[in-house]
């Protein structure tokens, strides 16, 4: 079967560092994809894993470890634009197979 | 460069009517696939089109149907909508080689 799981909600402050987790079963593994969607709007392109180890993007990062079906996102120096749901998403034979999604929000 | 671009932006519809959705892709992708999200829930995968041809499909059924044009661009097609058909319905674009997904800005689908 295919499982996606990473939290529901997360709360932090402006000028924080957060993470994300996101643990996943799935039958196929082509790459570990972290987007970020605000309400209404389309997921917009954050990060791609597909290899063990750290990506480093400006102020977010992502990491993945295969062998224990386990990625995070990182978000430093935390600003209030950063108020959005964030999709852990495994790529599967020609398409996408998400997470339900964490909706973060930033207080001041 | 435009993005993805679909149409209509929010659409409202009666029980048991049918629905077409269009989605253009970004500038130079050649592969085309849909997602529904529900309210609080992440996008789940209805179908891709390659070549004018459905290449794989979800676990949705035979009600959702679609189509692509030979310029890339597709539809998505529902009959006989049901009040859970109501959600987001989100166009992806893609190079048939890459890995690279662009989303479109989604259909808001309400069923009434």
């Amino acid at each position: 079967g295919q499982n996606i799981d990473q939290p529901t909600e997360m709360t932090a402050t402006e000028g924080a560092i957060v993470q994300i987790n996101c643990t996943y079963q799935t039958s196929g593994f082509n790459g570990l994809f972290w987007y970020q969607q605000h309400a209404g709007e389309a997921p917009t392109f954050l990060s791609y894993n597909v290899l063990d180890g750290l990506e480093e993007k400006g102020r977010f990062s992502s990491f993945l470890s295969r062998s224990k079906g386990y990625s995070y996102l990182l978000l430093k120096e935390l600003q209030m634009k950063d108020s959005a749901s964030y999709l852990c998403a495994v790529g599967g034979t020609d398409k996408l197979i998400f997470g339900t999604g964490t909706r973060l929000q930033v207080f001041p | 460069d435009a993005g993805v671009t679909q149409s209509p932006t929010h659409l409202i519809k009666t029980r048991g009517q049918q629905v077409t959705l269009r989605c253009s892709p970004k500038s130079g992708h050649d592969t085309v696939s849909w997602y529904q999200q529900a309210l609080g829930q992440g996008p789940q995968f209805i179908f891709q089109y390659y070549e004018e041809e459905e290449r794989q499909r979800g676990n949705f059924p035979d009600r959702f149907s679609g189509h692509q044009f030979p310029n890339y661009s597709s539809e998505l097609n529902v009959n006989a909508l049901l009040l859970g058909d109501s959600a987001l319905y989100l166009c992806a674009s893609s190079l048939r080689t890459g890995n690279g997904y662009t989303f479109g800005s989604g259909t808001r689908l309400t069923v009434v």
